[in-house]
């Protein structure tokens, strides 16, 4: 079972506009999400993160929206730029069991973003 | 800050001989894991430690995987009588734990088993 779902394989954007990448979880337990970045031939790099207790977060050109209702959460990256090109991963941490968090990731299949000058 | 550090980077090995990895994480972070990844995929969770104890393991880590954190410094995950399934790349994350936990990976081991 996939817990967390990037529906999108690709996406390919124009300098200087919005990128959109999506994201559904199923897990209600999952306390945070995150997004990472990865070029090839390297481990995935940190972009930004949100508690499942609050709905957006931004960090200079990244936000993060999501809707709890909905399972679902965005990251927007605006305006967009050519470095941005790589494959995005959308991440789900498992939240305090029995008091304890060990904090695993649940990733998505990714989601390849282009984006062109 | 020297970030995460993972050791070989790249891996050939033939059917049925064994292969360690080894991971350095930053030094002050308490929380090691590893992941799996396949291409096309997402990494996969397969086992963790918080200092030198191993709290978690995923049921992807089979019996011919184990993975060690002695004083719970740097770790290497061993892969007994590899398989062409085990061909992947294997990352190493750390962290401090507690709120975000973000989560800093190395740039992988390259497994390729022929």
């Amino acid at each position: 079972d996939q817990q967390v779902k990037q529906n999108s394989p690709s996406l390919s954007v124009q300098e200087g506009r919005i990128s959109i990448l999506n994201c559904d979880y199923t897990n209600s337990m999952f306390d945070y999400f995150l997004w990472y970045k990865k070029y090839p031939a390297e481990g995935p790099t940190f972009l930004i993160s949100i508690s499942s207790i609050k709905d957006k977060n931004e960090d200079g050109r990244f936000t993060v929206f999501l809707n709890k209702s909905a399972k679902h959460l965005s990251l927007h990256i605006v305006p967009s730029q050519p470095g941005d090109s790589a494959v995005y991963f959308c991440a789900a941490r498992d939240g305090y069991a029995g008091g304890t968090s060990y904090g695993k990731l649940t990733f998505g299949q990714g989601t390849i973003l282009t984006v062109h000058p | 800050d020297t970030g995460v550090s993972q050791n070989p980077r790249h891996k050939i090995t033939k059917r049925g001989q064994n292969v360690t990895f080894r991971c350095d994480p930053i030094s002050e972070h308490n929380r090691l894991y590893w992941y799996r990844q396949t291409l096309g995929q997402g990494p996969e969770f397969l086992t963790y430690f918080q200092n030198e104890a191993q709290l978690e393991k995923s049921r992807l880590l089979s019996d011919r995987f184990s993975a060690e954190r002695p004083k719970g410094s740097f770790s290497t995950l061993e892969i007994q009588r590899t398989e062409q399934g085990d061909s992947a790349m294997y990352l190493c994350a750390s962290s401090l734990g507690g709120a975000g936990g973000e989560q800093y990976f190395g740039p992988g081991t390259r497994l390729t088993v022929t």
